[in-house]
């Protein structure tokens, strides 16, 4: 299975902190990207990065990829209490998006 | 608004009482799917549409049967539902190109079988 694998399951930091989550995956991928879900909602989209892109930013996020390591990772700086959330990446290949288990993130005011 | 509906959001059924839980779209996107999804195990794929009257089992298709007669919708149906499918069920939809696309969620279906 190309499913992605988050790491850390779960992170508590303080507000203004930078939070990092990671992401493994095992085989080749055209794409991945990153959601995020509010406890017991729909996931929304983060951002996309492509398999031939290295460093993607969307505001306070920010995304890498490493295609030889086959891991990303997904920056969250300066976060905020509406942050708290969970994260997860999703990778797409030879079948279509396969999402991993999650990060779920705590922000603490 | 372009959105994701699904209905309904909240059921308490019993063990073989068929149920069917709709989803449609209003984004004219090609590809639509179906996840659960359970505490420790993230999002699984039980079923995809790649367009209209193309299905394909994802990962956990076991117990569900799913069709793709509108470019719209794309209804879930448990014909005899057991507990070990109590769960929170998400529809997502997307266009599909040479590449792919982010998903738009629903906002989720609850179910319990009792």
């Amino acid at each position: 299975s190309q499913q992605g694998e988050e790491d850390p399951q779960a992170l508590s930091i303080q507000e203004g902190e930078n939070a990092t989550m990671n992401c493994s995956y095992k085989t080749s991928i055209n794409n991945l990207q990153w959601y995020r879900q509010n406890s017991g909602r729909g996931l929304v989209h983060l951002i996309l990065i492509r398999s031939n892109e290295r460093e993607k930013h969307s505001g306070r996020l920010r995304v890498t990829l490493d295609t030889s390591k086959k891991s990303s990772s997904l920056l969250i700086t300066a976060s905020r209490a509406a942050d708290t959330a969970s994260y997860f990446c999703a990778t797409e290949g030879n079948t279509p998006l396969v999402f991993g288990k999650g990060t779920r993130l705590s922000v603490i005011a | 608004e372009a959105q994701v509906t699904q209905n309904p959001r909240y059921l308490i059924t019993v063990t073989g009482k068929k149920l069917t839980v709709t989803c449609s779209q209003n984004m004219n996107h090609e590809y639509m799917s179906w996840y659960r999804q359970d505490p420790g195990l993230g999002l699984r794929q039980i079923y995809y549409s790649m367009n209209v009257e193309v299905t394909d089992k994802g990962d956990v298709p076991e117990g569900y049967k799913v069709s793709r007669k509108e470019k719209r919708n794309f209804p879930l149906i448990l014909e005899s539902p057991s507990p070990n499918q109590t769960s929170l069920y998400f529809c997502a939809s997307s266009f599909r190109g040479t590449t792919s696309y982010e998903q738009y969620f629903g906002p989720g279906t609850r179910l319990t079988v009792t």
